[in-house]
């Protein structure tokens, strides 16, 4: 069975680092793109990015590059969104989902809440 | 980049009823669109991909169409379970944006 397992919510203060992962189980990690998505609360879905953990190819949507860092760690099928510094509007869900052959969205992560608030 | 518009924003209908929502993309993307379902407090569902093709296990009256820049997915017969925002997503090429959504509920 497909599975992505993201870590838990996080409460931060603005100006701190975080970083959240995404567990993946039940297929070959490394033959398929790991994609990221925010939703802020009340709003819809926005891409930030992907990430192929077979080599780490990258691919950033403009409105998030520079602003996050995706990447993985294919020894233990795990994806990775960090943050070098946190800004109260960071405060969101963020999925992790599988990108089937052609680009879509197949099997996504529960969601991580991340909180920040001084 | 490619801009992704819906509509309506929002929908309400009679259980029953035949509910059609429009996808446009700013550019042509082919056939790599996508639609997804996210109930009310959960996460996103894959409903149909390749613009027309039923995700596995997603039930029947939900149905895909279109090419290049126009798109459809339609509910032949709305039921109550089918509450939810309604999402497009191109992905010929990132960024992958999705759509801003449309949300259905019943009359």
């Amino acid at each position: 069975e497909v599975q992505l397992v993201q870590s838990g919510a996080e409460v931060k203060k603005p100006g701190e680092s975080l970083k959240i992962s995404c567990k993946g189980s039940g297929y070959s990690f490394t033959s398929y793109w790991i994609g990221w998505v925010r939703q802020m609360p009340g709003k819809g879905l926005e891409w930030m990015g992907i990430i192929y953990p077979g080599d780490s190819d990258t691919r950033y949507s403009p409105s998030f590059q520079g602003q996050v860092t995706i990447s993985a760690d294919k020894s233990i099928s795990t994806a990775y969104l960090q943050w070098s510094s946190l800004k109260a509007s960071d405060t969101a869900m963020y999925y992790c989902a599988r990108l089937e052959y052609g680009g879509s969205c197949d099997y996504w992560g529960q969601g991580t809440l991340v909180t920040v608030s001084s | 980049d490619i801009q992704m518009t819906q509509s309506p924003s929002s929908l309400s209908a009679s259980v029953g009823d035949r509910v059609t929502i429009t996808c446009r993309a700013s550019q042509g993307i082919s056939n790599y669109l996508a639609w997804y379902q996210q109930k009310p407090g959960k996460v996103p569902k894959l409903l149909i991909y390749a613009a027309s093709t039923l995700q596995s296990g997603v039930p029947s009256r939900f149905s895909g169409s279109g090419s290049g820049t126009d798109f459809t997915l339609t509910i032949s017969s709305l039921q109550p379970e089918d509450v939810a925002t309604y999402y497009c997503q191109k992905y010929n090429s990132a960024p992958f944006t999705f759509g801003p959504g449309t949300k259905v509920d019943i009359k």
